[in-house]
């Protein structure tokens, strides 16, 4: 059955440095989401991505997040100058064509730890 | 106030009990999601609902759109069924979820 992949599984890096965090999604899926979760909490949004734009994007996604699509394959969330704030686990979903409404595929998680 | 609440926060179960979980919201919605996140991180999405019931092997998921309420029930549950079940809305005119806290089950066997 096809899934959504993610890597690294784990991400350990010194406060400031740039991070990306990488998402394969389920061929024919076009619509992308990203999520994060902090150790306790609940999942938040973070930013929506279709047709190779931000549809979408929350408080949180500021001007140091950012995610585009290099490759055609690859969807990617890139912090340019991480905080010890942004620990969290992130996760990817992926939507087939038609409606972001749909059933949400997830990926596995990257977990981010910034030290 | 939570746009999405859930209940209970935790709850613990014997092998082959009924398990029922709540989830109230308070925004206009195009869709309800219920998630399951296992030990280990993971998500996997077990209903998307607009309006009605849907079922799916030992699980059911309700909504009553006027209520602004959804639940989910695991029939004959077991303990392969502990894990973090997680109620998203899908906000009217948005595309975001909106998730609520969870609900930790843990069924015994």
């Amino acid at each position: 059955e096809p899934e959504v992949t993610q890597t690294p599984s784990h991400q350990v890096t010194q406060m400031g440095q740039e991070v990306i965090l990488r998402c394969v999604p389920i061929s024919n899926h076009l619509y992308f989401y990203w999520y994060r979760q902090i150790l306790g909490q609940k999942v938040e949004f973070l930013v929506s991505f279709y047709n190779n734009e931000i549809s979408e994007k929350s408080e949180i996604f500021d001007d140091q997040f950012s995610v585009e699509r290099p490759d055609g394959s690859n969807f990617t969330l890139k912090i340019r100058s991480t905080k010890l704030e942004d620990s969290a686990m992130y996760f990817c979903a992926t939507v087939l064509a038609g409606s972001s409404y749909n059933e949400q595929f997830f990926g596995p998680g990257t977990r981010l730890t910034v030290l | 106030k939570n746009e999405v609440e859930q209940s209970p926060q935790n709850l613990t179960a014997q092998e082959g009990e009924f398990i029922t979980i709540n989830c109230s919201y308070s925004v206009g919605i195009s869709a309800l999601h219920w998630l399951q996140q296992h030990p280990g991180g993971g998500i996997v999405s077990l209903f998307m609902l607009s309006s009605g019931k849907k079922k799916h092997g030992r699980l059911i998921a309700t909504i009553n759109i006027q209520e602004k309420h959804s639940s989910l029930h695991i029939t004959a549950s077991h303990p392969r069924d502990s894990a973090v079940y997680i109620c998203a809305v899908v906000q009217g005119g948005s595309e975001k979820l909106v998730f609520g806290k969870g609900t930790k089950l843990t069924v015994n066997p």
